[in-house]
């Protein structure tokens, strides 16, 4: 199985922060990377597809980045709204295997 | 819109089968594969498998063999995820999510709301 290694786990950011979020995968995915929000008490929300490519309607402070086994997440001015876990999910193999998330919290 | 609508909580003895439903809605059901993915209280992620609506076939992981069976009904547009010998470990929430397939790119694009199963004695 391939294996994804996010970090941090948590981080605490004020708003207007930039907020940067790393994922690794132990094999190369190529760019078979999606990332996804989830909110406390709500299902997961997809964002992102092909490590860079928005969902329509996602917000455009957003964005991803990365190929191969390296990945990175990013968003431009936290917002409070932006409390949330994110994850990160390779599909070049199966299982789908999901990153253990980045829980992000308002300073 | 698209919607996928889960049935309602359960609480199950260990031993015991569960049964979750996944009505889907807003698009061509057979045209998409229904994956599902559990969240164990406190954790992360976890995926359990895919079924698809259009010939029944399935997939399922590793740990989910042997005692999960994912099945639909397209006259009603609707998934099912049925697990048996229930555990403690199981207790979690289980979601269902639509999978998108375009040009190479695939991705988990509409969940449902969840359905948390307890199992406790």
């Amino acid at each position: 199985d391939i294996q994804m290694t996010q970090s941090p786990s948590s981080l605490s950011a004020s708003v207007g922060d930039r907020v940067t979020i790393t994922c690794q995968a132990s094999q190369d995915i190529k760019k078979n990377l999606n990332w996804y929000q989830q909110k406390p008490g709500k299902a997961p929300k997809f964002l992102i597809y092909d490590a860079s490519n928005l969902e329509t309607g996602v917000p455009s402070r957003f964005s991803g980045s990365g190929s191969g086994t390296d990945f990175t997440f990013t968003i431009s001015s936290l917002q409070a709204e932006d409390i949330a876990t994110y994850y990160c999910q390779q599909y070049d193999d199966l299982p789908l295997t999901f990153g253990g998330g980045t829980k992000v919290e308002m300073k | 819109q698209v919607q996928l609508v889960q049935s309602g909580a359960e609480v199950k003895r260990p031993g015991a089968s569960v049964k979750v439903s996944c009505k889907a809605s807003g698009y061509t059901f057979r045209n998409h594969y229904i994956h599902w993915v559990r969240q164990a209280p406190g954790q992360g992620l976890e995926w359990m498998g895919w079924f698809n609506p259009y010939n029944g076939g399935t997939n399922y992981a590793q740990r989910s063999q042997g005692r999960v069976t994912m099945t639909g009904d397209t006259s009603i547009s609707t998934a099912h995820m049925e697990m048996s010998r229930l555990r403690y470990d199981d207790t979690a929430i289980y979601y269902c999510a639509r999978a998108f397939w375009v040009s190479g790119s695939y991705y988990l694009d509409y969940w449902g709301q969840g359905t948390l199963v307890t199992v406790s004695s």
